[in-house]
């Protein structure tokens, strides 16, 4: 139990569905992220917000929408995806630190399968 | 980009035997991470070694870190079944705001 959860822990949708990733962190922490895993890929970084505001958008298609309310909770909106997007959603959250970037903790992560 | 690349991609040993598998990066970096993954599951963190840092040991891990040749390597003793997993070595991006992860090595152990 790393202090992160995600939910749901699987979810199938249909390319017109929307749908939302939820992810909440116990730990105190002040940043908080999104990567996206796919089969024989390195992980990809999605979305990074840091003090509640987006930080870094790494070329993310606007299908995926990200909500950050609070530094606790983070979301993941989705709407019309594309089979290629099914893949393995992890969220991970860290304190922003002088000097670096500090320790990652992530959730266990939302499979998402597009149908 | 400033990815880590490990090395070899895939590692398979004896319960007992050890394990290394190395990371090579680009670009200068305040510390290098090393996370392990359980199939289909989240990203546990093991050990931050900092730029000033040579070598780190937490248990049977051992990190080492050569800025000059901008690599790293991890050392897993004494291996378990338990530790069959996938490894990934992750740096800092440039803007320092996240953490650029490799494509990992995939160790199995057998008993």
């Amino acid at each position: 139990e790393t202090g992160v959860t995600q939910t749901p822990r699987h979810l199938v949708m249909g390319m017109t569905n929307k749908k939302s990733l939820k992810c909440e962190q116990h730990l105190g922490h002040n940043a908080m992220y999104w990567y996206k895993q796919s089969a024989k890929k390195p992980l990809e970084l999605m979305f990074v917000y840091s003090l509640e505001e987006r930080v870094e958008n790494n070329s993310v298609p606007s299908r995926f929408s990200p909500e950050c309310p609070n530094s606790s909770h983070l979301f993941l909106h989705l709407h019309t995806l594309q089979p290629e997007d099914s893949a393995l959603y992890l969220c991970a959250s860290s304190q922003v630190v002088r000097g670096g970037t500090d320790t990652q903790y992530f959730g266990p992560g939302t499979r998402l399968t597009v149908l | 980009s400033q990815q880590g690349e490990e090395d070899p991609q895939a590692l398979s040993i004896q319960e007992g035997e050890n394990a290394t598998m190395n990371c090579s990066y680009k670009t200068s970096i305040n510390n290098l991470q090393w996370y392990r993954q359980n199939s289909g599951r989240g990203l546990v963190h093991l050990i931050l070694i900092r730029s000033n840092e040579r070598e780190k040991h937490s248990g049977r891990l051992r990190v080492t870190l050569d800025t000059s040749k901008k690599s790293s390597s991890l050392l897993i003793t004494a291996s378990r079944a338990a530790d069959t997993a996938s490894y990934f070595c992750a740096t800092d991006n440039q803007a320092g705001t996240a953490l650029i992860f490799g494509k990992g090595t995939t160790l199995s152990v057998s008993s």
